[in-house]
């Protein structure tokens, strides 16, 4: 069974950092994409970024471009979001997802709040 | 960027009737990349549909996935409890970046 849990949300200041983690289990982690998803109180979803297989490429949502940076450690099993000069609009629960396309397994999320 | 647009944004219906949800891409979704979720309060999104078409693993076949190019439709034949909810089309056939429709909740009459 695919497991995915997120760790590391929080509250933080505007202008602050924070780094997500995702472990995953129950499935070979090197071998698929995996991506951030967030949404916003309230709202829809929101693709964040994916990462291939080997780190080799990975891709970001406009609004998030220079500012986070997605990365796995394949002999961990582990997903990473480094999340930095935070805004009140980045707001969200953060989800990992499994897989560069249709997401057949999420994590239960972690909350982001920016705020001072 | 693809934009998807689904409606209607709220579907008011009673157990046992037909749902169908529509989501329209601002410009052809190629091979028909497209899925649908399911999402319930305070949790994470579910799989239904992707390929516009094909059930995901262990889905009732109550729900079926149609269309292509620009117009997709998930369709609920006979509504369960369990189905009030929040359902997004997400598109993966032009990414990134990989896109999501607003929403459409389905809630009981």
């Amino acid at each position: 069974e695919v497991q995915l849990v997120e760790s590391g949300g929080g509250l933080v200041q505007p202008g602050g950092s924070l780094r997500l983690s995702c472990a995953a289990s129950g499935f070979t982690f090197s071998s698929y994409w995996m991506s951030w998803v967030r949404q916003a109180p309230g709202k829809g979803l929101e693709w964040v970024a994916n990462i291939k297989e080997d780190g080799s490429e990975k891709y970001y949502v406009d609004s998030v471009k220079g500012r986070f940076t997605i990365s796995r450690d394949n002999a961990k099993n582990s997903l990473y979001l480094q999340m930095n000069s935070l805004r009140a609009e980045d707001t969200a629960v953060y989800y990992c997802a499994r897989g560069y396309s249709a997401y057949a397994g999420w994590g239960q999320g972690t909350l982001v709040t920016v705020s001072s | 960027e693809i934009v998807l647009t689904q409606s209607p944004g709220t579907l008011s219906l009673s157990p046992g009737e037909r749902a169908t949800l529509s989501c329209r891409a601002s410009q052809s979704v190629s091979n028909s990349y497209l899925a649908w979720y399911q999402q319930k309060p305070g949790q994470a999104p579910r799989l239904l549909i992707y390929g516009a078409s094909s059930r995901a693993t262990g889905l009732p076949d109550r729900f079926s996935g149609s269309g292509s190019g620009t117009d997709f439709t998930l369709t609920i034949s006979r509504l369960e409890p369990e189905d009030f909810a929040v359902y997004y089309c997400q598109q993966y056939g032009s990414s990134p970046p990989l896109t999501f429709g607003g929403g459409t909740k389905v809630e009981i009459k």
